[in-house]
């Protein structure tokens, strides 16, 4: 079975510091792994997404993730945080079966000024 | 191109009511989503279609939820009756072929409240 777990429900950072938000997985098989981002009252977009390519993935909005299989992490990662950047993020792990999504339970992230 | 499409965007009915939620998924998708995701939780699965058939709906409360996608494109998700513990909102989502490398892509949800 797969399952993700996001260390810090709440995470704030100073605009223009370094944003990390963690996400470690279990999972019986190779995982593919997705971060997306939820801003209020809209659905989810996806940043980025590992599949077994390159295990540093780069995303949209200056994101990357690093897959790391000792650790069964795939932690999100952004040098400078934006204010715009303000926003719920999950990490999801895809069911070994097909396209299910398992997702964490989210990490809100607030920028301040 | 278009996204996928939810309506209504807000609800807000009595338990023990009845409630339907619409979706429309990006164009060509096989395989459609529905989600629900409770206040402060990540979203959890309630069923998924490989075009008009159903894939996996283990996580659905049959005995009070039901979908639906007739012609394997749009599809209905419907409570009846509705509970207060069914505030939440509704994601429906789709992607090309239900592969699990694929992208899925979310409307922007149903909420709804059930008093």
């Amino acid at each position: 079975a797969q399952s993700v777990t996001q260390l810090g429900s709440h995470v704030s950072v100073s605009e223009g510091a370094l944003v990390l938000l963690r996400c470690n997985y279990s999972s019986s098989v190779p995982p593919y792994l997705f971060w997306y981002v939820q801003y209020p009252n809209q659905g989810l977009q996806l940043l980025l997404k590992y599949t077994s390519a390159a295990t540093l993935v780069k995303g949209i909005n200056g994101f990357e993730a690093e897959f790391k299989k000792s650790e069964t992490s795939f932690h999100l990662t952004k040098p400078s945080a934006h204010m715009s950047d303000a926003a719920e993020y999950f990490c999801a792990v895809s069911g070994d079966t097909g396209n299910q999504f398992y997702f964490g339970t989210g990490t809100s992230l607030t920028v301040i000024p | 191109e278009a996204g996928v499409a939810q309506s209504p965007r807000y609800k807000i009915i009595e338990k023990r009511q009845s409630v339907a939620f619409w979706c429309n998924p990006i164009s060509g998708h096989a395989t459609l989503y529905w989600y629900q995701q409770i206040l402060g939780q990540g979203p959890k699965l309630l069923i998924q279609f490989q075009n008009n058939g159903v894939v996996d709906d283990s996580q659905l409360p049959k005995d009070r939820f039901s979908a639906e996608r007739l012609k394997g494109v749009d599809s209905t998700l419907k409570i009846q009756p509705a509970k207060l513990e069914d505030s939440a909102v509704y994601l429906c989502a789709s992607s090309e072929q239900g592969f699990s490398t694929d992208t899925q892509y979310f409307g922007p949800g149903t909420r709804l409240t059930v008093l």
